[in-house]
C-alpha cells in the first residue's frame, strides 16, 4: 500500500508554454501533499505544501504565480509550471501524507517527472 | 534552507565492504530518515530513526544517532552493486515544521563488482 504515482514520468517543452504534472494516491487519502525540486546531482528542495481544498504554502523563494499547485481531492495534486523557461528544468517529486496525519514521517513519495525545457 | 548535510559526498567501494555515511543537521528533531535514491528515479525510504533513539537496525541496514552531537550514520554492510545510488538523510523538526521533512544534501554511493 501507500502507492503515490506521477505523471507524466517525462515531458519536454518548448519556452513560454506551461506544463501540468499529476500526482497522484492510489490506494489512500491525502492530507497533504508536497512538492519537491531537484536539480543534477543535489538534493531535494522542498518547493510548496498543498492541503486539500485550500491555498498552497509556498517555501521562501519560489514564485506561486509560476508554480501553481491545486489539490482538489484527497488523492490528487496537480503541479503547473507556467511559461516554462529553460532554468525550469528539473526533476519534480511529490510526496503524500497518508490520512490521519499530517506527520511529516509518513510521507510517501512519487517517481518523480522529468521537465525539459526546450 | 538545507537542514542536512551528509559526509561523504561520494563513496566508492568494492563489492562486499562496507559503507558509511554520516549526516549532521542543525536543530531539534523528531525523527531521522533515510533514503536511497537511484539515478533519475523516486526516492526509497529505507528506516526511520526517533529522537529518542541511539540505534536501528534493518537487515543490512545500521543506523546511528546522536541528537547531543545532531549528527547520524548509515552502514550499509557487504555491499552490493545493486546497492549503488544516492542516499539522504532527512528530518522533521520540533515545532512549526514538524510536518515537513528537510533533506541532506546526500552521498553518491558507488559499490565495484
Amino acid at each position: 500500500g501507500a502507492v503515490v504515482s506521477q505523471h507524466p514520468s517525462r515531458v519536454i517543452c518548448k519556452s513560454g508554454t506551461s506544463v501540468k504534472i499529476e500526482c497522484r494516491s492510489l490506494d489512500f487519502q491525502a492530507t497533504t501533499m508536497f512538492w519537491y525540486r531537484q536539480f543534477p546531482k543535489q538534493s531535494l528542495m522542498l518547493m510548496a505544501t498543498s492541503n486539500e481544498g485550500s491555498k498552497a504554502t509556498y517555501e521562501q523563494g519560489v514564485e506561486k504565480d509560476k508554480f501553481l499547485i491545486n489539490h482538489a481531492s484527497l488523492t490528487l495534486s496537480t503541479l503547473t509550471v507556467t511559461s516554462a523557461h529553460p532554468e525550469d528544468s528539473s526533476f519534480y517529486i511529490c510526496s503524500a501524507n497518508r490520512l490521519p496525519g499530517p506527520a511529516a514521517y509518513e510521507q510517501y513519495f512519487g517517481p518523480g517527472t522529468r521537465l525539459t525545457v526546450t | 534552507s538545507q537542514q542536512g548535510e551528509e559526509d561523504p559526498q561520494a563513496l566508492s567501494i568494492q563489492e562486499g565492504e562496507n559503507a558509511t555515511m554520516n549526516c549532521s543537521y542543525k536543530t531539534s528533531i523528531n525523527n531521522l530518515q533515510w533514503y536511497r535514491q537511484n539515478s533519475g528515479r523516486g526516492l526509497v525510504h529505507l528506516i526511520l530513526i526517533r529522537s529518542n533513539e541511539r540505534e536501528k537496525h534493518s537487515g543490512r541496514l545500521r543506523v546511528t544517532l546522536d541528537t547531543s552531537k545532531k549528527s547520524s550514520s548509515l552502514l550499509i554492510t557487504a555491499s552490493r552493486a545493486a546497492d549503488t545510488a544516492s542516499y539522504f538523510c532527512a528530518t522533521d523538526g520540533v515545532g512549526g515544521s514538524n510536518y515537513k521533512l528537510t533533506f541532506g544534501k546526500g552521498t553518491l554511493l558507488t559499490v565495484n563488482p
